[in-house]
């Protein structure tokens, strides 16, 4: 399996900022994600980072919240924008790579704190 | 779209026994099934999977079922272990063009008691 990293491991920020969370894989993948995951529940997608194109969100969650850049086959950020503490929660990114079931694995995370 | 429901959502089991987790899923296009363990403030990983051109997968002391007419998979531990404690996600997908995202259930914890 890819080797995931992200940065930051864990950040705690004040509401109204933004934080920028980076992915990044050690081999090229086909498909980069991003989810949310608050404590005790399951992971929720984000959205599907999509290179050179704009990034596909889910429902309930918009660019303008989670800006989302892939500019290569390793590498992905999401910004998670105006922060309240209701963002906090630990953001996972995953990748899964190009045979055709495409098995799925994820990066350490990154635990959010919003004061 | 895809709804996977996942019970129960604790089990309490004693070292040794057998433990088992089951899903359902909705949507009888899905044809990948994964299951992951996540530890404690780690990273969900993945476990096992199963095709849906297959009955049963096992991997040593784990194995999962699919029934796709009954569109439900399980995930069989035996011989449980302490270090199987965890919180197991099931998920399923369908792997056709378009269509990447996998469908998570709501996890079920499973401690196991020495």
């Amino acid at each position: 399996s890819a080797v995931i990293s992200q940065k930051p491991s864990r950040d705690i920020c004040q509401r109204g900022t933004s934080l920028t969370i980076q992915c990044q894989v050690d081999s090229q993948v086909t498909m980069m994600f991003w989810y949310r995951q608050q404590p005790g529940q399951s992971l929720t997608l984000i959205a599907t980072a999509n290179q050179g194109s704009e990034a596909t969100y889910e429902s309930g969650f918009v660019i303008d919240k989670f800006p989302i850049s892939r500019p290569n086959l390793t590498f992905s950020t999401l910004t998670v924008s105006n922060m309240s503490p209701e963002d906090s929660s630990i953001y996972l990114c995953s990748v899964s790579g190009r045979s055709s079931y495409n098995e799925q694995f994820f990066g350490p995370g990154t635990r959010l704190t919003v004061l | 779209g895809e709804n996977v429901e996942q019970h129960p959502s604790t089990l309490s089991v004693q070292e040794g026994d057998s433990a088992v987790i089951k899903c359902t899923y909705s949507d009888s296009a899905s044809n990948y099934f994964p299951w992951y363990k996540q530890e404690l403030g780690k990273r969900p990983q993945l476990i096992i999977d199963i095709r849906s051109n297959v009955g049963e997968k096992k991997d040593q002391r784990i194995a999962v079922t699919l029934n796709k007419t009954a569109k439900h998979f399980s995930l069989h531990i035996t011989e449980t272990q302490p270090e199987d404690s965890a919180v197991y996600f099931c998920a399923a997908k369908w792997t056709g063009a378009g269509s990447y995202q996998l469908t998570f259930g709501k996890g079920t914890k499973l401690s196991v008691i020495p």
